[in-house]
């Protein structure tokens, strides 16, 4: 079974600009988890997407949103960015139900210049 | 690959030899925890997990151990390996916040020496 996939892989934006990111969750999850790794703050959670719904969400700016499609495949878009977006934008996958194990893809490193 | 952490706390532990990795959470109604690691230029990697009705959990070369009264948990890993070298997060989920949204720790870098 293929894991989570997320894309681009690498992207560099200048500071204004906006960004969208995607997540394939693997093939039968149902939801999808969006967090912000850096090295100063580690691990934060964004918000959680299930059956094209948000769920829950995290203490981040409105500028952080995003989506989640029917087949269950999720975008994260990021407007007006700052300095201090450039991070490792990382999403996991999970069945949706009572199970709690969550999936991590490879991330998508975000430079903003 | 991308740096996870620039002053994470770091374990030196030789091959072969055990290794405990520790973690202090946060929440006291945190009732899920899940163990991850994370190599470099990688997303985090699943590895164990428990409930908080259990104290200790066996995978293959890892368990896990949760004491409730001092919010600590630990993972320990046995016959560590070069390939074991990572960092290694823990992550809570408060009961209430939400299926999910789990609160991770800063992290721990092992180095595995041959």
């Amino acid at each position: 079974k293929a894991g989570v996939t997320q894309t681009p892989r690498y992207l560099i934006k200048t500071r204004g600009q906006q960004v969208t990111l995607s997540c394939s969750p693997i093939s039968g999850h149902r939801s999808v988890s969006w967090y912000q790794q850096t090295p100063g703050q580690g691990l934060q959670f964004l918000f959680e997407y299930f059956s094209e719904t948000q769920r829950n969400k995290g203490n981040f700016p409105g500028r952080f949103s995003g989506r989640q499609f029917s087949n269950s495949r999720s975008e994260m878009n990021v407007s007006t960015l700052e300095l201090g977006d450039s991070a490792l934008y990382l999403c996991a996958s999970s069945l949706g139900d009572s199970a709690y194990e969550q999936y991590f893809g490879p991330g998508t490193r975000l430079t903003v210049t | 690959g991308e740096s996870v952490g620039l002053h994470l706390p770091t374990l030196s532990v030789q091959e072969g030899d055990n290794s405990i990795i520790n973690c202090a959470y946060s929440n006291s109604a945190s009732d899920y925890f899940i163990w991850y690691k994370q190599e470099s230029g990688k997303g985090p990697q699943f590895i164990i997990d428990i409930r908080s009705n259990m104290d200790k959990r066996q995978g293959q070369r890892v368990t896990v151990l949760l004491n409730k009264t001092v919010k600590h948990l630990s993972l320990q890993i046995a016959a560590t390996q070069p390939g074991d070298s990572a960092v290694y997060f823990c992550a809570e989920n408060p009961r209430g916040s939400g299926t999910y949204k789990y609160i991770f720790g800063t992290g721990t870098r092992l180095k595995v020496l041959a």
